[in-house]
């Protein structure tokens, strides 16, 4: 069966500092796979998505970008944190017709 | 531009009733919509979804209804059961199978046992 690691669970992160943000997925291959983000109050927004290595879309402008060295890793990065960073992130990954797969999610707290 | 509203950011309904969350969506070209399900400190679980040629989809006590008329979606539960309770987000894509969804703000759920 396929499954989705995604870590830190929680982060605490003063503002300027660098981010990094792991996700694998293990039990399938050619993933799509998503960054999506929770701000307080909101839904979750896209921010990345990639339908193969080193192939990334950015949903909208940001502070934020993200990496696909290997076909089950995503990795989303910053090299200096806002305060409007925080936020509950969230790695998925689709394949086919399947519905999104969601990790357990990091919660960022840039102080 | 919020393109899919959950207006109820909190509902709350006795063990053994129906609980009904609802979604509205503005965009035209949606064509298929989903429910997840998020409990605290875990990632959201796919629940149910409806295609737009649909109005109704059923799988077990948990119903999808879509009024594309009125561009509204709702999910039904019954009976709702303490397990129940969690956060529940709409979302809705134009593009199945390349999942760029759009998810609501979510409903919080609880089931009063």
């Amino acid at each position: 069966s396929q499954t989705i690691h995604q870590w830190p669970a929680t982060l605490v992160q003063p503002v300027g500092s660098p981010l990094s943000l792991e996700c694998t997925v293990e039990g399938t291959s050619n993933p799509n796979l998503y960054w999506y983000r929770q701000a307080a109050g909101r839904g979750l927004q896209l921010l990345f998505y990639s339908v193969g290595i080193g192939q990334i879309s950015s949903e909208v402008p940001q502070n934020l970008s993200a990496s696909r060295p290997q076909d089950r890793q995503f990795i989303l990065s910053s090299k200096k944190l806002l305060l409007s960073d925080s936020g509950f992130y969230l790695c998925a990954w689709s394949r086919g017709n399947s519905p999104l797969h969601f990790g357990n999610g990091t919660r960022l707290t840039v102080t | 531009d919020q393109q899919v509203k959950q207006n109820s950011p909190s509902l709350s309904v006795q063990e053994g009733r129906i609980s009904i969350l609802n979604c509205d969506y503005t965009n035209s070209m949606f064509d298929y919509f989903l429910w997840y399900k998020k409990y605290p400190a875990e990632g959201p679980t796919f629940l149910i979804s409806i295609s737009s040629i649909k109005d109704k989809n059923e799988d077990g006590r948990f119903t999808v209804f879509l009024n594309k008329s009125a561009k509204h979606l709702s999910l039904h539960i019954v009976p709702s059961q303490p397990g129940d309770s969690a956060v529940y987000f709409c979302a809705a894509t134009g593009n199945f199978g390349n999942e760029k969804l759009t998810f609501g703000t979510g409903t919080r759920l609880t089931i009063i046992p």
